[in-house]
């Protein structure tokens, strides 16, 4: 079975242009996350969605990001415009509900993205 | 969310146990004890997960100490693929599947 599915893996990209990823999850994974990782640190989530509703996004710097998941499948992140310090591997991930019993989360590979 | 600590780096040799140290002090009684490693330039997987009793799998064993403010997780014969950053990570039960990383444990397996 295909695991978690990002694109592209790498882009390259000049300051205040736009941006954008996306992720297929896990067949029949109804939980998907968007996460951003600096250099040297642990995941920080940006967005998690029950299906296609975003339930958490207090992270998401929300003047420059945007994600959609229109249908409860595959999801995209947006920035526009992008800064310098917006360099950072952004991951997808993606797991069964959490209703009661752990779900583990299952990661895709990351984009990682470079702003000049 | 409860705070875990553990040492930036740790070192062994191919073919010798490893055991990987996390603090957790201030743990509650609806904490769980995670463990994702994240291989080089590859997402985090998950590894091993306990409450209060050892717990074995295929990839590590899982030691957490009577009072469960620290947990040990154990690589029983490391091998070159095992160099990663170890996350270990406390979850609340009631937060579902949610997870919030720390900086991890960068194990370096050397031939």
């Amino acid at each position: 079975e295909a695991g978690v599915v990002q694109s592209p893996r790498y882009k390259i990209i000049e300051k205040k242009q736009p941006v954008a990823f996306w992720c297929n999850p896990i067949s029949g994974h109804n939980t998907l996350y968007w996460y951003l990782q600096n250099l040297g640190q642990g995941p920080e989530l940006l967005i998690r969605y029950e299906n296609e509703e975003a339930v958490d996004d207090s992270q998401l710097p929300k003047d420059r990001f945007s994600a959609e998941r229109l249908k409860g499948v595959d999801s995209t992140l947006k920035i526009q415009p992008a800064e310098l310090g917006d360099s950072a591997v952004y991951l997808c991930a993606s797991s069964l509900a959490g209703t009661g019993v752990y779900n583990e989360q299952f990661f895709g590979p990351g984009t990682r993205l470079t702003v000049l | 969310d409860a705070k875990t600590t553990q040492p930036n780096s740790m070192e062994s040799n191919e073919e010798e146990p490893v055991h990987l140290p996390c603090n957790h002090s201030t743990i509650s009684g609806t904490d769980y004890i995670h463990w994702y490693r994240q291989l080089p330039s590859q997402g985090p997987e998950y590894v091993i997960h306990g409450l209060t009793s050892n717990v074995n799998n295929r990839m590590a064993s899982l030691a957490i100490a009577e009072d469960r403010k620290s947990s040990t997780l154990i690589l029983h014969r490391a091998t070159l693929r095992d160099a990663a950053v170890y996350y270990c990570i406390l979850r609340d039960d009631g937060a579902g599947n949610m997870l919030t990383f720390g900086g991890g444990t960068r194990l370096m397996v050397k031939p």
